[in-house]
């Protein structure tokens, strides 16, 4: 069956890096676009980044441009979020999600990882 | 990119019908046929429901659909029942080629 499993989450300091991956099963993922989201604790979500199924494109959201990068590796089958300068308003669950062939909602979504960015 | 515009919350009785709005922009639910709907469940992963403003995932009860007229899409839920209580979220495309959520809906059955 599909599915996303996530990982890399933990407590950083402000101003430190993290990466997260998401590991892709049971679908071939060299075909799909991949999303990242995220979810403050008691807050709703928020789009972060996507990448285009070959990594030709990416597009973020303006709260992390600059800081954060989305890759893929195809021949891993695996997603990955380079997350830098890290921000306290940074931290959330980070979620990734496979992207609807041929438009732009998220089916499935990984379990999560929690990212808690504190001094 | 402003977030979408949901009520923070509805709710109904067992067997009712309740409707989930979400209010964008001209250069967002407006102008593209892409708005998706999640259910998320605390603790837990969000499930897509609706997307492409209308069409249901495989294995999604047709007790959900969606629509959307102008700038506002809505999540129509028929029949309710004790397991529909959750949060929902609309998302749509921009026209910057990236995605915004609704603050989300928290839908509690009576």
């Amino acid at each position: 069956q599909v599915q996303l499993v996530v990982s890399g989450g933990g407590v950083v300091q402000p101003g430190r890096s993290l990466r997260l991956s998401c590991a892709a099963s049971g679908f071939t993922f060299s075909t799909y676009g991949m999303h990242w989201v995220r979810q403050a604790p008691g807050k709703g979500l928020e789009w972060v980044a996507v990448i285009w199924f070959d990594g030709t494109n990416k597009y973020y959201a303006d709260s992390v441009k600059g800081r954060f990068t989305i890759s893929r590796d195809n021949s891993k089958n695996t997603l990955y979020l380079e997350m830098n300068s890290l921000r306290v308003e940074d931290t959330a669950v980070y979620y990734c999600g496979r992207a609807v062939q041929q438009s732009w909602g998220f089916d499935p979504w990984g379990q999560g990882t929690l990212v808690t960015v504190s001094s | 990119q402003s977030a979408l515009t949901q009520p923070a919350s509805v709710s109904g009785s067992p067997g009712q019908s309740i409707t989930i709005s979400c209010t964008g922009t001209s250069s967002d639910v407006g102008g593209y046929n892409y708005v998706s709907w999640y259910q998320q469940y605390p603790g837990k992963a969000p499930k897509l429901m609706i997307y492409d403003v209308s069409n249901r995932p495989s294995g999604v009860s047709n007790r959900f659909s969606g629509s959307k007229s102008g700038n506002t899409a809505s999540l129509t839920i028929t029949g309710l029942q004790a397991e529909d209580e959750a949060d929902y979220y609309c998302s749509s495309y921009t026209s910057s080629s990236t995605v915004v959520f609704g603050g989300g809906t928290k839908l509690t059955v009576l």
